[in-house]
């Protein structure tokens, strides 16, 4: 079966810690993204790569880290500098540029206690 | 700040009407329009995409694109409970290479 996995599918972090959440595809798709989803919002883009080894920052990526080491990995790493980290992490993929159908995986729900 | 409007609802209709939801952005450089459906607690599940001016149809679900006027909407006919969800309204701008602009959403709630 093709499609996102996130793990894990509910995270618990003290103040102070740094964590990692995960997001895995096997659509072969180039372009990944990762969002930030809180009551009442829209999505909010935190970070977004294209290709392997190239990312770019989203429009709240303070606070935050990424990396692209593979094409099928895109984990993004909830440092202590953010200060409200507790909301819904969606991260999506998309074929590639001038292609901008995303699809989603199932979501991280982080709380900070 | 390139922006996205939707009505936050809840749009509530009876199973069997027509459910119309709206959307107006703000850049007229916009090129591609997607709706997407989000049940509670879950992630958002694309329904469909629309690049021209007009009508696009996919099944009871038509979205509606007018980009003289700024908006595009979706409509959804013969509305089944199931249909009950948030729906977000995503819009790329010119410029922005893939990303996409959300809404925050229209609750849609379709009664008995």
């Amino acid at each position: 079966d093709g499609g996102i996995t996130q793990s894990p599918k509910y995270l618990f972090r003290k103040e102070g810690q740094n964590v990692t959440l995960s997001c895995e595809q096997n659509l072969n798709h180039d372009a990944m993204y990762w969002y930030r989803q809180d009551p009442g919002q829209g999505l909010r883009l935190i970070y977004y790569s294209q290709i392997v080894n190239d990312f770019q920052k989203g429009d709240i990526a303070e606070g935050y880290s990424v990396s692209r080491e593979k094409k099928e990995s895109f984990p993004l790493t909830v440092t202590s500098a953010q200060k409200n980290p507790t909301a819904f992490y969606l991260c999506a993929s998309s074929i590639g540029t001038g292609v901008l159908e995303q699809f989603f995986g199932p979501g991280t729900r982080l709380t900070v206690l | 700040q390139k922006e996205v409007e939707q009505n936050s609802g809840p749009l509530s209709v009876p199973e069997g009407a027509i459910a119309s939801l709206n959307c107006t952005y703000s850049d007229r450089g916009s090129q591609s329009f997607f709706w997407y459906r989000q049940y509670s607690g879950k992630s958002p599940e694309l329904i469909m995409f629309i690049y021209s001016n007009g009508d696009k149809e996919d099944g009871r679900f038509t979205a509606q694109l007018n980009k003289a006027s700024q908006y595009v909407s979706l409509l959804i006919r013969d509305s089944q409970p199931s249909d009950s969800a948030t729906y977000l309204c995503a819009v790329s701008y010119t410029g922005t290479a893939s990303k996409l602009t959300f809404g925050t959403g229209t609750r849609l709630q379709v009664t008995l």
